[in-house]
């Protein structure tokens, strides 16, 4: 069982490139995360999606976008990616959205934007 | 607003030895939960222990257990008998009654030989 997938685990960009992070998850949730973790920071939340075909904004949602494609997939994009979005992106999933709490999360994407 | 502090940056204890990491939150909500999370070297975040806001008894789970003061809005979680696997960042977080986890910025809690 692979839990949360992230596709690709380390990533660099130049400022104003573009890219996708990729999320699946095989558990069934309906409830998937991204979030960031800078260092002092902790864990921000920048989307969320409480089921397929709905996402809505976290805390730190300025300069992203979200897909969810369908119940197992849920994809963060950068369109013009900026040196403060050097970060690394945890995707999570939940069956029943934070109510009960468990999330699981994904390996992490290190991203670096030079 | 709804948040969640940890005042530790950073801790260390001898193997064997019990520690207890602090925890502190904010919030208006009668209902809710408060987790934490271990996440080790390899990145990947795991959830230790959970304890629901209505319920009075602390929550246990082999050696980490958790002091939880409703009133004084304070979770502390106590591991016992650490050992060397316990070296990790621990995330304090509560859902405060909604679908999302908001997180505490982390203590990270090194295990001596």
């Amino acid at each position: 069982n692979a839990g949360v997938t992230q596709t690709p685990k380390f990533q660099v960009l130049k400022t104003g490139q573009s890219m996708t992070l990729q999320c699946a998850q095989d558990m069934n949730h309906n409830s998937m995360y991204w979030y960031r973790q800078d260092p002092g920071m902790g864990l921000r939340l920048i989307y969320y999606s409480a089921s397929e075909g709905t996402t809505d904004k976290g805390e730190v949602p300025n300069g992203y976008n979200v897909s969810r494609l369908n119940k197992r997939e849920f994809s963060l994009r950068l369109e013009s990616a900026a040196p403060s979005q050097t970060s690394v992106y945890f995707c999570a999933s939940s069956a029943a959205g934070g109510n009960t709490g468990e999330l699981f999360f994904g390996e992490g994407s290190r991203l670096t934007v030079l | 607003a709804q948040t969640v502090t940890q005042s530790q940056p950073e801790m260390s204890v001898q193997e064997a030895e019990t520690v207890t990491l602090s925890c502190t939150y904010d919030t208006s909500e009668n209902n809710y939960y408060l987790f934490w999370y271990k996440q080790p070297p390899s990145r990947q975040m795991i959830l230790v222990i959970r304890q629901e806001a209505y319920k009075q008894q602390n929550a246990t789970e082999n050696r980490f257990s958790v002091n939880f003061q409703k009133a004084a809005k304070s979770f502390s979680l106590k591991i016992s008998d650490s050992q060397l696997g316990d070296t990790a960042m621990y995330f304090c977080a509560s859902n405060f009654g909604n679908e999302k986890l908001t997180f505490g910025t982390g203590t990270r809690l090194t295990i001596i030989p």
